[in-house]
């Protein structure tokens, strides 16, 4: 399962944006970039995911870098409801999801 | 996320006895996924079923777990003889199967084993 790295833990203020960076240098050309999160007690919820281009939705942007070793999860106005895990996932055809640790967030009002 | 139907949401079982965990996934998904976390941990990939056949089930424990989706009916999750390690949260997730698309979750199956 192909790796990535995320810091541990990040801090924002309610109402501005957050960057959440996440590491994958040996990606590999079919795999997909994925984004979860999960709240206390409940299941991980899909937030988005992309393979070349940047993608925007209703919940976030991805940024991805050109070489695609590295890509950025955009949320671009923190609210109390984003404190969450963040988990940055490499995906591999229609396998299953490989979990890291993620990025605990938290938001201050 | 809403979807992905899991039950029961909380279970507690005495050691020795046999939890059944129950997945019902999304309309129009035919590939479900078992995963654990146990507390304070971070989820880890049991078993990948396709209808009546086990894709991938190299994180599941070699003895009392089994998994199965059956043609008719929902996925179930098997533990046999709980013990008190076998406490955690169980969620189960699916998919259409095919490259590039979204995996999403349940709500999970809280289980205690006292």
């Amino acid at each position: 399962d192909a790796k990535t790295t995320q810091p541990n833990s990040m801090e924002s203020n309610e109402e501005e944006p957050v960057h959440l960076p996440c590491n994958h240098s040996t990606i590999s050309g079919t795999d997909y970039i994925h984004w979860y999160r999960q709240l206390p007690s409940q299941g991980p919820e899909y937030v988005i995911h992309g393979l070349t281009s940047n993608v925007n939705n209703r919940m976030a942007s991805l940024a991805i870098a050109e070489d695609r070793k590295s890509s950025t999860l955009i949320l671009h106005r923190a609210t109390l409801r984003d404190a969450a895990v963040y988990y940055c996932i490499l995906k591999q055809g229609a396998n299953n999801l490989f979990f890291g640790t993620g990025t605990r967030l938290t938001v201050i009002p | 996320n809403a979807g992905v139907m899991q039950n029961p949401r909380h279970l507690v079982r005495r050691r020795g006895q046999e939890a059944r965990l129950r997945c019902s996934p999304m309309k129009g998904h035919s590939h479900v996924y078992w995963y654990r976390q146990l507390p304070e941990e971070g989820l880890k990939f049991m078993v990948y079923l396709q209808k009546e056949n086990i894709i991938d089930e190299s994180g599941m424990p070699k003895e009392r777990f089994s998994a199965e989706f059956p043609k008719e009916g929902p996925s179930i999750l098997r533990i046999q003889q709980v013990v008190r390690g076998d406490s955690a949260a169980y969620f189960c997730a699916s998919s259409q199967g095919f490259a590039g698309n979204t995996i999403y979750f349940g709500e999970g199956s809280w289980l205690t084993v006292v």
